[in-house]
């Protein structure tokens, strides 16, 4: 019964793969974000989803591109993995555009280029 | 420079001590949160405060928002172990629409 769900949880890969991270949540939120936790733990914003619909994109290379199939899901696909892209990345929701009552977050997905 | 400045980053104290930690901006927030993250785990929502001066309670955490809502502080009483985690505060200013802001964390260590 988890809330939002995203896999795979660890992801190692080389310089230059295509990776795809899945993100699903089932609590009947309208918003779906993805987040990039760097290795100072600082929670950078990438997209932000409403009902389908992009809202936020922030200065995020084209090499990352978000697809949402529905309200309940926001997959993210990173072509030509750099170095740079490793971190953790977290998939959230909301109920209401902007978080007004708080984020439910994903338990990440720790992605190493190697 | 950073929207939401968090002091300190580390805390490392004795289990019964008690801490606060700080979030100030000088942007106005409609509403501002507090998360603790764990290893290996996502942010977990504690508490959202979105009036001036407004003060809530959660067993031995108390969250604080400033009278002007430029700031916010959390303070812990009587610590525990169990409270160890990276403390983060996120706020929506109100020049930023619906971006919501995470700040860059405390890290709270609680030693036996």
């Amino acid at each position: 019964d988890t809330a939002v769900s995203q896999t795979p949880k660890y992801l190692v890969t080389q310089m230059g793969n295509d990776k795809s991270i899945k993100c699903e949540q089932n609590l009947g939120h309208d918003t779906m974000y993805w987040y990039k936790q760097d290795s100072k733990k600082f929670l950078k914003i990438m997209f932000s989803y409403n009902n389908k619909e992009l809202i936020i994109n922030e200065t995020v290379p084209n090499r990352f591109s978000p697809k949402s199939p529905d309200k309940a899901h926001l997959n993210l696909h990173i072509n030509s993995l750099e170095l740079g892209d490793s971190a953790v990345y977290f998939c959230a929701s909301s109920q209401v555009q902007g978080g007004g009552h708080g984020y439910t977050f994903g338990s990440g997905t720790r992605l190493t280029v190697v | 420079t950073q929207l939401l400045e968090q002091s300190p980053q580390f805390l490392s104290i004795q289990e019964g001590e008690n801490l606060t930690v700080y979030c100030n901006s000088s942007s106005v927030f409609s509403s501002l949160q507090w998360y603790r993250q764990e290893p290996g785990e996502g942010p977990v929502l504690l508490v959202t405060v979105v009036t001036g001066g407004e003060v809530k309670k959660l067993k031995r955490l108390t969250f604080q928002f400033g009278d002007a809502r430029k700031d916010s502080s959390l303070h812990i009483t009587a610590a525990q172990p169990g409270d160890t985690g990276l403390y983060l505060c996120a706020g929506r200013a109100e020049t930023s629409g619906s971006r919501l802001t995470f700040g860059e964390g405390t890290q709270l260590t609680v030693n036996p």
